[in-house]
Order: structure tokens, then C-alpha cells, then sequence
């Protein structure tokens, strides 16, 4: 079964840490994702890569760095932890090509972090 | 710009009734890609469906049946019979041609279903 893997299920940091979310998939997928996602605010993308070593700015890349040494593993790193990053976060990855990408995204089950 | 507007927050049904999630979509391109996705408690997106702005069949499987309509750009989903089991959060999703791989969410809808 395929599968996109994140870390840690639950994680509470405190404000000013610097905190790394793990996302791993095994599918060979050449596009990872980070969202956020918030009540009323739906998802949110904060960075994604099209290839390893590669990286862009989504919509609310502030705050937050990513990292993708290898195809199959993205990281996301909060610099310095704030309240506000409070949130449910989800990786994703899909193939390249759309068009036979099927159903588009595979979602990890998500990093609920709490910042304290 | 895209945009995908679910202006039902949350809706609240018996079993048994049928209900209809409402998404309606805003893009240039002349080709894009809908989805729908559903978020139970456990917290992962499933995927349900993808239809292709080029395909305007509508398609049920099951319960489940989907309204592509282009000139309304809507695509909105019906459970029939619903179930307790459908309770969760329904994500519309497009993505269009021109876009890259980026998907664009709406912000959810939270279906209710009591027992």
C-alpha cells in the first residue's frame, strides 16, 4: 500500500524552538507538499518541490524553511517556533505528470502542533 | 487565479437523508482538474474523485454521485443514503493547466451524519 509517512502524529513545542516536521512517501513521487490547515481557512500551502534539492514558495512560506535532500523525504522546519504556527500540518506528494497522476495528491495523516 | 469557493461550512443530516456539497470553482485556464477529497477524524485526505474540465460526464459509484457543470463551474457531490460512516470534512480541489502541480483547496465542508 502505498503511503506518505509523517513522523509524528502529535508534537508540542515550545515558542522559539526550532522544529522539524518529517515527511517521507515511498511511491516515487517527484512533487512533495506542505500545507497547513486551519478551521475556516481550509488548506493552506506553505512550500513545495518539484524535484530533490529543489524548492518554492507557496502561499505562506513565512516562518517556516523546507528542506528535500532526497526524492522520496521533505522536511519542514519552523526556524523559531511561534504561537501563531499553532496548526494541523499535512504533507503530500503526487507524480509529475498530472494527466496520469490519477487522483492527484496522497496525503500523509497529518502533525498536529501545538506551540506553547 | 484559481479559486474554489465551499461556502457550506458545516451541515448536519440524519442518516438515511441525502445530502449535496456545494463547490464551485474559478479558473482561466481552458483545461484543469477537479477533486474532491474526504477527511475523517483519523485526519488523512482520501482521495474520492477527479474529473478533467474536458469530461463533463457526470459519474456515481455507490452512494456517490458527482454534478460537473461548465457553465455554472460547479462540481458538486451527493451522498445518498447517508451514513454515519460519511461524517467528515469534504475538500473540493482544482488544479489547473497552467499551474504547475499546485493544487487549490476550499476551505471545507463538515458533514455531520446522526445516527
Amino acid at each position: 500500500d502505498v503511503k506518505v509517512t509523517q513522523s509524528s502524529r502529535y508534537l508540542v513545542k515550545r515558542t522559539g524552538e526550532k522544529v522539524f516536521l518529517e515527511c517521507v512517501q515511498d511511491m516515487d513521487h517527484e512533487n512533495m507538499f506542505w500545507y497547513r490547515q486551519d478551521p475556516g481557512l481550509g488548506l493552506r500551502l506553505i512550500y513545495f518541490s518539484y524535484d530533490v534539492k529543489m524548492k518554492e514558495k507557496g502561499d505562506i512560506p513565512e516562518g517556516y524553511s523546507v528542506s528535500r535532500e532526497k526524492k522520496e523525504r521533505f522536511s519542514l522546519i519552523l526556524e523559531s517556533a511561534s504561537t501563531n504556527q499553532t496548526s494541523m500540518y499535512l504533507c503530500a506528494s503526487s507524480l509529475g505528470d498530472i494527466i496520469s497522476g490519477g487522483g492527484g495528491y496522497t496525503f500523509g495523516s497529518g502533525t498536529r502542533l501545538t506551540v506553547v | 487565479a484559481q479559486k474554489v469557493t465551499q461556502a457550506q461550512t458545516e451541515i448536519s443530516v440524519v442518516e438515511k437523508e441525502d445530502v449535496t456539497l456545494d463547490c464551485v470553482y474559478e479558473t482561466r485556464d481552458t483545461t484543469y482538474y477537479l477533486f474532491w477529497y474526504k477527511q475523517p477524524p483519523s485526519g488523512e485526505l482520501v482521495f474520492l474523485i477527479r474529473r478533467n474540465s474536458f469530461d463533463e460526464q457526470n459519474e456515481i459509484s455507490g452512494r456517490y454521485s458527482w454534478n460537473f457543470q461548465k457553465s455554472t463551474s460547479s462540481f458538486n457531490f451527493t451522498i445518498t443514503a447517508s451514513q454515519v460512516v460519511d461524517s467528515a470534512v469534504y475538500f473540493c480541489a482544482l488544479k489547473g493547466s497552467n499551474t504547475g502541480n499546485q493544487f487549490y483547496f476550499g476551505t471545507g465542508t463538515s458533514l455531520t451524519v446522526i445516527p
